[in-house]
């Protein structure tokens, strides 16, 4: 299996901050990332797929970058709503699996 | 818009079969190149990624749950379903139905059902 590996485990930010979380692959993965926001008690959310597309409805302030074995997910200006957990994904190879997670606090 | 909804009982007794149906409702399970999933959260933990159902009847397993996992389709009633035998505490966790979707490469997750916790316990 690709273990993906992110890094902070958890973070601590202000409102405003620009904010960028880490995802290193096992294996190259090419492109094949995608990044969630989840919120407690509730189902993840897509923001990005493709290593950088965003999807629709996400605000801009979030990108995502990387290829081959390291990723990263930046928030350009933290804003309130963004206080959540953040996980990466592969789908390059089966199964596809995730990160462990990376928890985003306020400061 | 697609919108996922699970069901099933939320209590399963040691040694029993856990049996979750996913209700697709915004479009046809039948339309589309899409992978209906099953992804667990244990609490308070990560995700893992139980498997996939695609509406032509291929399927495809974790290989860590792959000897206990049948993911089913019945395109008739827009649903698929998740039955996983022999459970232990292990498999205590919140469960979510999905959709896999695809660009170039496919297995990203773009709709998500509100998830259902099922506790194995006698």
């Amino acid at each position: 299996d690709i273990q993906m590996t992110q890094s902070p485990s958890t973070l601590s930010a202000s409102v405003g901050d620009r904010v960028t979380i880490t995802c290193r692959a096992s294996q190259s993965i090419s492109s094949w990332v995608a990044w969630y926001q989840q919120k407690p008690g509730k189902a993840p959310k897509l923001l990005i797929y493709d290593s950088s597309s965003l999807e629709s409805g996400v605000p801009s302030r979030f990108s995502g970058s990387g290829s081959g074995t390291e990723f990263t997910l930046t928030i350009s200006s933290l804003q309130p709503d963004d206080f959540a957990t953040y996980y990466c994904q592969q789908y390059n190879s089966y199964p596809w699996t995730f990160g462990q997670g990376t928890k985003v606090e306020i400061k | 818009q697609v919108q996922l909804q699970e069901s099933g009982p939320g209590l399963v007794k040691p040694s029993q079969t856990l049996s979750l149906t996913c209700t697709v409702s915004g479009g046809s399970i039948s339309s589309g190149n899409y992978y209906w999933s099953w992804i667990r959260q244990h609490p308070g933990k990560g995700l893992e990624w139980i498997g996939y159902i695609h509406y032509s009847g291929s399927t495809y397993y974790n290989p860590s749950l792959k000897s206990r996992v049948t993911i089913s389709v019945d395109t008739s009633k827009n649903q698929f379903s998740l039955k996983l035998s022999s459970v232990t505490a292990a498999d205590t966790a919140v469960y979510y139905c999905a959709r896999g979707n695809c660009g170039p490469s496919c297995g990203y997750f773009d709709y998500w059902g509100q998830g259902t916790l099922v506790t194995v316990s006698s």
